[in-house]
């Protein structure tokens, strides 16, 4: 079936150092999947944070990176310097076109210290 | 402009009791998703209504789970003689079906049962 494998938390990284959330994808059942990361910040529901629905693109926000690998099946989540307000529970996702079934990973806690 | 809202944020139930979860979608959005959220298995799909209507109830538990959308406002999660396995945190979402939003789920902050 159609899954998704996140790097597991909780990451704890330093206010201006780089990060990387790993993420990669089984579509068996989707031939283009869409794919996203979603956020939830503490005390907030959860959000789309960004994403990508060609092979090949890389969608960006609020200073996170994630392009859509389809040889690797991957879709890493990236940013070159975080900040303590990135701290949340990050979720990578995907989904068909329809996109009524969208699959989760199990979520990526980031601490990020002052 | 009001984002999906849950009811309760929070119950306790005993166990055998039956819980009643509500949801009230971004007006416009005709696509209302349920999600179960709990550590060990992340977010779970469970059930998927597109203009009211019952597309998929693929993952949702068969004998004591219920969903309803009686109008375009507000969906239901029922779960009848809860058990403590039941508890979680359930999460309802609304997109626009089709467009070029395709696939951005609009989430609440869901509703955390717990079943003693």
């Amino acid at each position: 079936g159609d899954s998704v494998t996140q790097t597991e938390g909780p990451v704890t990284v330093s206010e201006s150092e780089s990060l990387i959330i790993n993420c990669t994808y089984s579509a068996t059942s989707i031939a283009y999947p869409n794919l996203f990361w979603y956020v939830r910040y503490p005390g907030e529901g959860l959000q789309l944070l960004l994403k990508v629905i060609t092979a090949g693109q890389k969608g960006s926000s609020r200073g996170f990176e994630a392009t859509y690998n389809k040889e690797t099946t991957s879709f890493h989540l990236q940013k070159a310097s975080v900040q303590e307000s990135d701290s949340a529970v990050y979720y990578c996702a995907l989904g068909d076109t329809n996109a009524y079934k969208v699959i989760f990973g199990k979520g990526t806690h980031l601490h990020v210290l002052p | 402009n009001a984002g999906v809202i849950q009811t309760p944020r929070h119950k306790v139930t005993g166990k055998g009791q039956e819980a009643t979860l509500w949801c009230e979608p971004i007006s416009g959005h005709s696509a209302v998703f349920w999600y179960r959220q709990t550590i060990v298995q992340g977010l779970e799909f469970l059930t998927y209504f597109r203009n009211q209507a019952p597309i998929d109830d693929s993952g949702m538990p068969k004998e004591r789970f219920s969903a309803q959308m009686p109008n375009q406002s507000h969906s239901t999660l029922k779960i009848q003689s809860t058990q403590p396995q039941d508890s979680a945190v359930y999460l309802c979402a609304s997109s626009l079906a089709g467009g070029p939003d395709t696939g951005q789920l609009y989430f609440g902050e869901g509703s955390k049962l717990t079943v003693l």
